[in-house]
């Protein structure tokens, strides 16, 4: 049982479209994060969020926690091809925060 | 030196013998994982430290697959008798595991190809 479900699991758009992922969860988790990998190397936190409701921006990036934590999304307003990469959420839940469970993934390729 | 970082960044070797990972994670973190990932794929999770002990070994593959973290550094992953399936990226994070804030600082991962 996947405990945390991203889509797309596949994206392929043309600079300068906007593009939201999903991650969702039937847990409640006590923090979520977002981060982006790029071929050859490890994964780069983009974002860690932790209140429900929460709405983060990071530049072009806005990221949304749900009401009731068990959600996120990640939303990418006029994307360039340097936004090509890997995303990945993570959710670490109250009954064991040391651990964190992650998607699957998005992988996102920004056309020129 | 700022970030998690492991050692070696290639590892080439036949089927059959022994290797060993090495993390070293950022000076003060707690916590520290080890993961799998495949080409395209998303990560596995292998194991947690919290300190030198490991409350979660549950996504260890195999006997074959072992690990250890010292003096609540760093931490070794050790393969023994590797298998073609046992090619993948390893990566290691770490994190200050602070108030059910567990936000995981990754390395570069290790590139692991079994012939």
């Amino acid at each position: 049982t996947q405990l945390l479900e991203q889509s797309p699991q596949f994206l392929s758009i043309q600079e300068g479209e906007n593009l939201t992922v999903y991650c969702n969860s039937s847990s409640v988790f006590s923090s979520l994060q977002w981060y982006r990998q790029e071929p050859g190397e490890g994964p780069v936190l983009l974002v860690t969020v932790v209140t429900g409701g929460e709405v983060k921006k990071l530049k072009r990036l806005t990221f949304q926690f749900g009401d009731a934590r068990k959600d996120s999304s990640l939303h990418i307003t006029a994307a360039q091809p340097g936004d090509t990469g890997l995303y990945l959420c993570a959710g670490a839940m109250y009954t064991n925060a040391g651990k964190s469970t992650f998607g699957d993934g998005t992988t996102l390729t920004v056309k020129p | 030196g700022a970030g998690v970082s492991q050692s070696p960044s290639n590892k080439v070797t036949e089927k059959g013998k022994d290797v060993e990972l090495r993390c070293d994670p950022i000076s003060g973190h707690t916590a520290l994982y080890w993961y799998r990932q495949s080409l395209g794929q998303g990560l596995e999770f292998l194991i947690y430290f919290q300190g030198n002990s490991a409350p979660d070994k549950s996504g260890l593959p195999s006997d074959r697959f072992s690990a250890e973290r010292t003096g609540g550094s760093v931490s070794t992953l050790t393969i023994q008798r590797t298998q073609q399936e046992d090619s993948a990226v390893y990566l290691c994070a770490s994190s200050l595991d602070r108030g059910g804030v567990n936000t995981q600082y990754f390395g570069p991962g290790t590139r692991l190809t079994v012939l």
